[in-house]
């Protein structure tokens, strides 16, 4: 089972906007829903959106997803020093039908 | 509010079975995916495998030559057996409720999580 591709790390300032990219394949991100989760430190991952770019109540519309073919990206606009956190994208695979996460992006607010 | 809870012991011996258990509260347990969710030390999220409250089942192909998950209905648990563990198996276990079925928001609540190192 192979994992989602995330870049590493996206840095930034309070105040910035910054994008996390995605990247799947046909049997994930192309014909299923995209997901993401923020795990912060010490604490349970927390779910960001859901349906591509679904926020669920609780969540501020600084968070925002979007998906385009097999790729897929969450931006964090208005960085605030609280959104320093890793996190992950996800989606279902028709290949073995379960989940697949990505490898996770680590955000430091700068 | 639903509470998930992990519980079981946080070490475990090379070539021996890892056990945990689940107990969900405040809520319904039926229709929902019951979930197993691991972060080892240093790496990202892996998905273990689910069951639902109908017994359907599935785990992660790298995973289930050697994982079971099964259910206790009545007692609103659902739990996990691991085989055979090596330190890679060393991660924080998360028991996770899954709604994608439900209302499509998938990885909703989660439990605190319970760190398992594998070591003799």
């Amino acid at each position: 089972q192979s994992m989602l591709t995330q870049p590493p790390s996206a840095s930034g300032t309070p105040g910035q906007r910054v994008t996390v990219s995605c990247s799947g394949s046909i049997s994930n991100i192309g014909n299923n829903y995209v997901y993401w989760y923020q795990h912060l430190p010490g604490a349970a991952p927390k779910l960001l959106i859901y349906r591509n770019d679904q926020r669920p109540s609780g969540v501020p519309d600084r968070f925002s997803g979007s998906k385009s073919g097999t790729s897929a990206s969450l931006a964090i606009s208005g960085l605030r020093s609280e959104d320093e956190a890793d996190y992950y994208c996800a989606s279902w695979d028709d290949s073995f039908r379960g989940h697949v996460f990505g490898t996770g992006t680590k955000v430091p607010v700068l | 509010q639903v509470q998930l809870q992990e519980s079981g012991p946080g070490l475990v011996k090379p070539s021996e079975t890892l056990s945990l258990t689940c107990t969900v509260s405040g809520g319904s347990f039926n229709n929902f995916y019951w979930t197993w969710i691991r972060l080892p030390p240093g790496k990202g999220l892996e998905w273990i495998g689910y069951i639902h409250s109908n017994g359907n089942i599935n785990y992660n192909p790298s995973l289930e030559s050697r994982v079971t998950i099964s259910i206790d209905t009545p007692k609103n648990q659902f739990s996990l057996r691991l085989r055979s563990v090596t330190a890679a198996d060393t991660a924080v276990y998360y028991c996770v409720r899954d709604a994608i079925a439900v209302d499509g928001t998938a990885f909703n609540m989660w439990g605190q999580g319970t760190m398992v190192t594998v070591a003799s």
